[in-house]
Protein backbone atom coordinates (compact mmCIF):
# COMPACT_ATOMS: atom_id res chain seq x y z
CA UNK A 1 0.00 0.00 0.00
CA UNK A 2 1.27 3.31 -1.21
CA UNK A 3 1.52 5.89 1.94
CA UNK A 4 2.20 9.55 2.59
CA UNK A 5 4.06 11.17 5.44
CA UNK A 6 2.80 14.38 6.84
CA UNK A 7 3.38 17.43 9.67
CA UNK A 8 0.71 17.23 12.03
CA UNK A 9 -0.03 20.89 12.09
CA UNK A 10 0.99 24.03 10.21
CA UNK A 11 0.53 27.67 10.78
CA UNK A 12 -0.06 30.70 8.87
CA UNK A 13 -0.35 34.47 8.32
CA UNK A 14 -3.28 35.80 6.58
CA UNK A 15 -2.73 36.82 2.74
CA UNK A 16 0.64 34.86 2.99
CA UNK A 17 1.59 31.76 1.15
CA UNK A 18 1.31 28.31 2.61
CA UNK A 19 3.56 25.60 1.74
CA UNK A 20 2.38 22.45 2.77
CA UNK A 21 4.90 19.13 2.20
CA UNK A 22 4.22 15.82 1.81
CA UNK A 23 6.76 12.49 1.58
CA UNK A 24 5.98 9.31 -0.54
CA UNK A 25 9.14 7.68 -0.76
CA UNK A 26 7.54 4.48 -1.70
CA UNK A 27 5.25 5.82 -4.79
CA UNK A 28 4.95 3.78 -8.04
CA UNK A 29 5.57 4.88 -11.21
CA UNK A 30 1.32 5.00 -11.71
CA UNK A 31 0.87 6.64 -8.13
CA UNK A 32 -1.29 9.77 -8.81
CA UNK A 33 -0.86 12.05 -6.47
CA UNK A 34 -3.74 13.98 -4.78
CA UNK A 35 -4.60 16.60 -2.49
CA UNK A 36 -7.83 17.17 -0.59
CA UNK A 37 -8.62 19.42 2.71
CA UNK A 38 -11.45 18.67 5.14
CA UNK A 39 -13.12 21.12 7.44
CA UNK A 40 -15.15 20.03 10.57
CA UNK A 41 -18.33 17.70 10.54
CA UNK A 42 -18.00 18.00 6.64
CA UNK A 43 -16.39 15.22 4.21
CA UNK A 44 -13.00 15.89 2.47
CA UNK A 45 -12.96 18.34 -0.53
CA UNK A 46 -10.52 17.75 -4.14
CA UNK A 47 -8.20 20.23 -3.88
CA UNK A 48 -5.93 19.29 -6.47
CA UNK A 49 -3.56 16.15 -8.36
CA UNK A 50 -0.98 15.36 -10.50
CA UNK A 51 1.27 13.16 -11.80
CA UNK A 52 4.68 14.04 -12.92
CA UNK A 53 4.30 17.43 -13.77
CA UNK A 54 3.53 20.75 -12.02
CA UNK A 55 -0.12 21.83 -12.04
CA UNK A 56 -2.17 24.88 -10.99
CA UNK A 57 -5.68 25.17 -10.87
CA UNK A 58 -7.85 28.22 -9.16
CA UNK A 59 -7.84 26.52 -5.90
CA UNK A 60 -3.89 26.08 -5.40
CA UNK A 61 -0.80 24.73 -6.94
CA UNK A 62 0.77 21.36 -7.00
CA UNK A 63 4.98 20.89 -7.17
CA UNK A 64 6.55 17.74 -7.30
CA UNK A 65 9.73 16.27 -7.46
CA UNK A 66 11.41 15.08 -10.05
CA UNK A 67 12.04 11.79 -8.32
CA UNK A 68 8.21 11.98 -7.32
CA UNK A 69 9.22 10.90 -3.69
CA UNK A 70 8.02 14.35 -2.63
CA UNK A 71 5.67 17.18 -3.37
CA UNK A 72 4.23 20.76 -2.03
CA UNK A 73 1.05 21.84 -2.44
CA UNK A 74 0.86 25.85 -2.16
CA UNK A 75 -1.74 27.98 -1.43
CA UNK A 76 -0.96 31.48 -3.07
CA UNK A 77 -2.56 33.74 -0.52
CA UNK A 78 -3.89 32.07 2.64
CA UNK A 79 -7.40 33.02 4.12
CA UNK A 80 -9.42 32.05 7.03
CA UNK A 81 -11.60 29.81 5.09
CA UNK A 82 -8.29 27.78 4.16
CA UNK A 83 -7.85 26.91 7.78
CA UNK A 84 -8.82 23.25 7.51
CA UNK A 85 -6.87 19.68 7.54
CA UNK A 86 -5.24 18.65 4.05
CA UNK A 87 -4.67 15.29 3.07
CA UNK A 88 -1.92 13.88 0.62
CA UNK A 89 -3.39 11.17 -0.74
CA UNK A 90 -1.85 8.58 -4.09
CA UNK A 91 -4.19 7.13 -5.87
CA UNK A 92 -2.90 3.73 -6.94
CA UNK A 93 -3.49 1.33 -10.11
CA UNK A 94 -6.57 -0.26 -8.00
CA UNK A 95 -8.63 2.50 -8.15
CA UNK A 96 -7.78 2.84 -4.21
CA UNK A 97 -7.09 5.96 -2.64
CA UNK A 98 -4.97 6.03 0.01
CA UNK A 99 -5.16 9.03 2.85
CA UNK A 100 -1.66 10.46 5.09
CA UNK A 101 -2.32 11.27 8.20
CA UNK A 102 -2.29 14.82 7.40
CA UNK A 103 -1.69 18.57 8.07
CA UNK A 104 -4.03 20.63 10.29
CA UNK A 105 -3.77 23.95 8.67
CA UNK A 106 -4.41 27.26 11.36
CA UNK A 107 -4.75 30.70 9.36
CA UNK A 108 -3.73 33.45 11.85
CA UNK A 109 -5.94 37.17 10.77
CA UNK B 1 -27.04 17.79 -9.29
CA UNK B 2 -23.14 17.81 -8.12
CA UNK B 3 -23.70 16.60 -5.11
CA UNK B 4 -23.19 12.73 -3.14
CA UNK B 5 -26.20 12.36 -0.53
CA UNK B 6 -25.83 10.53 2.68
CA UNK B 7 -28.05 9.16 5.41
CA UNK B 8 -29.27 9.47 7.75
CA UNK B 9 -26.66 11.99 9.30
CA UNK B 10 -26.97 10.50 12.34
CA UNK B 11 -27.04 7.01 13.72
CA UNK B 12 -27.53 5.39 17.05
CA UNK B 13 -27.69 1.44 17.26
CA UNK B 14 -27.13 -1.07 19.82
CA UNK B 15 -25.06 -4.04 19.20
CA UNK B 16 -27.90 -6.44 18.26
CA UNK B 17 -29.77 -3.96 15.93
CA UNK B 18 -28.96 -4.31 12.03
CA UNK B 19 -29.50 -0.94 10.60
CA UNK B 20 -28.44 0.69 6.83
CA UNK B 21 -26.58 3.52 5.50
CA UNK B 22 -27.35 4.75 2.19
CA UNK B 23 -25.51 6.89 0.02
CA UNK B 24 -26.49 8.59 -3.51
CA UNK B 25 -25.23 10.01 -6.37
CA UNK B 26 -26.96 11.71 -9.59
CA UNK B 27 -23.54 12.18 -11.76
CA UNK B 28 -23.65 9.40 -13.57
CA UNK B 29 -19.97 8.09 -11.59
CA UNK B 30 -19.23 4.29 -11.64
CA UNK B 31 -16.65 4.33 -9.16
CA UNK B 32 -18.37 4.28 -5.20
CA UNK B 33 -16.34 4.10 -2.32
CA UNK B 34 -16.84 3.64 1.54
CA UNK B 35 -14.49 5.05 3.69
CA UNK B 36 -14.40 4.65 7.67
CA UNK B 37 -12.88 7.67 9.70
CA UNK B 38 -12.41 7.81 13.42
CA UNK B 39 -11.85 10.93 15.31
CA UNK B 40 -9.18 13.16 14.35
CA UNK B 41 -8.00 10.25 11.88
CA UNK B 42 -8.04 10.43 8.34
CA UNK B 43 -10.20 8.12 6.35
CA UNK B 44 -9.57 4.51 5.98
CA UNK B 45 -10.57 2.92 3.23
CA UNK B 46 -13.31 0.21 3.00
CA UNK B 47 -14.99 -0.84 0.07
CA UNK B 48 -14.57 0.08 -3.70
CA UNK B 49 -17.33 -0.63 -5.85
CA UNK B 50 -16.41 -0.40 -10.09
CA UNK B 51 -19.23 -0.54 -12.24
CA UNK B 52 -21.54 -2.00 -9.68
CA UNK B 53 -19.02 -4.59 -9.03
CA UNK B 54 -17.49 -4.81 -5.95
CA UNK B 55 -13.79 -4.37 -6.77
CA UNK B 56 -11.98 -3.95 -3.38
CA UNK B 57 -12.81 -5.37 0.34
CA UNK B 58 -9.76 -3.75 2.30
CA UNK B 59 -10.26 -6.92 4.79
CA UNK B 60 -13.18 -5.23 6.36
CA UNK B 61 -14.72 -7.69 9.18
CA UNK B 62 -18.41 -9.46 7.97
CA UNK B 63 -20.73 -7.41 10.36
CA UNK B 64 -20.36 -4.51 7.39
CA UNK B 65 -21.80 -5.86 4.09
CA UNK B 66 -21.95 -3.07 1.25
CA UNK B 67 -23.90 -3.37 -1.74
CA UNK B 68 -24.74 -1.83 -5.13
CA UNK B 69 -28.41 -2.22 -6.47
CA UNK B 70 -27.62 0.42 -9.17
CA UNK B 71 -25.49 3.17 -10.90
CA UNK B 72 -26.64 5.67 -8.39
CA UNK B 73 -27.05 3.83 -5.35
CA UNK B 74 -24.63 3.01 -2.76
CA UNK B 75 -25.50 0.74 0.71
CA UNK B 76 -24.15 -0.26 3.69
CA UNK B 77 -25.52 -3.12 5.81
CA UNK B 78 -24.71 -2.96 9.39
CA UNK B 79 -24.98 -6.23 11.99
CA UNK B 80 -23.50 -7.14 15.44
CA UNK B 81 -21.69 -4.10 15.08
CA UNK B 82 -18.93 -3.49 18.07
CA UNK B 83 -18.58 0.16 20.00
CA UNK B 84 -15.41 0.70 18.43
CA UNK B 85 -16.95 0.56 15.18
CA UNK B 86 -18.34 4.18 15.82
CA UNK B 87 -16.97 6.41 13.25
CA UNK B 88 -17.49 8.83 10.95
CA UNK B 89 -18.76 6.40 7.80
CA UNK B 90 -17.86 8.76 4.63
CA UNK B 91 -18.92 7.79 1.00
CA UNK B 92 -17.55 8.84 -2.25
CA UNK B 93 -17.90 8.68 -6.08
CA UNK B 94 -15.61 9.28 -8.90
CA UNK B 95 -16.37 9.26 -12.66
CA UNK B 96 -14.11 6.52 -13.17
CA UNK B 97 -12.42 6.08 -15.74
CA UNK B 98 -13.09 9.77 -16.94
CA UNK B 99 -11.35 11.44 -14.14
CA UNK B 100 -9.34 11.90 -11.06
CA UNK B 101 -11.54 13.84 -8.92
CA UNK B 102 -13.39 12.14 -5.39
CA UNK B 103 -16.60 13.64 -4.70
CA UNK B 104 -17.35 13.13 -0.95
CA UNK B 105 -20.73 12.92 1.19
CA UNK B 106 -21.14 14.83 4.71
CA UNK B 107 -21.25 11.33 6.06
CA UNK B 108 -23.13 8.95 8.81
CA UNK B 109 -21.80 9.47 12.12
CA UNK B 110 -22.47 6.35 13.88
CA UNK B 111 -22.58 5.51 17.31
CA UNK B 112 -23.02 1.66 18.53
CA UNK B 113 -24.02 1.84 22.05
Amino acid sequence: DAKTTQPNSMESNEEEPVHLPCNHSTISGTDYIHWYRQLPSQGPEYVIHGLTSNVNNRMASLAIAEDRKSSTLILHRATLRDAAVYYCILRDNFNKFYFGSGTKLNVKP
Amino acid sequence: DTEVTQTPKHLVMGMTNKKSLKCEQHMGHRAMYWYKQKAKKPPELMFVYSYEKLSINESVPSRFSPECPNSSLLNLHLHALQPEDSALYLCASRPYPLSEKLFFGSGTQLSVL
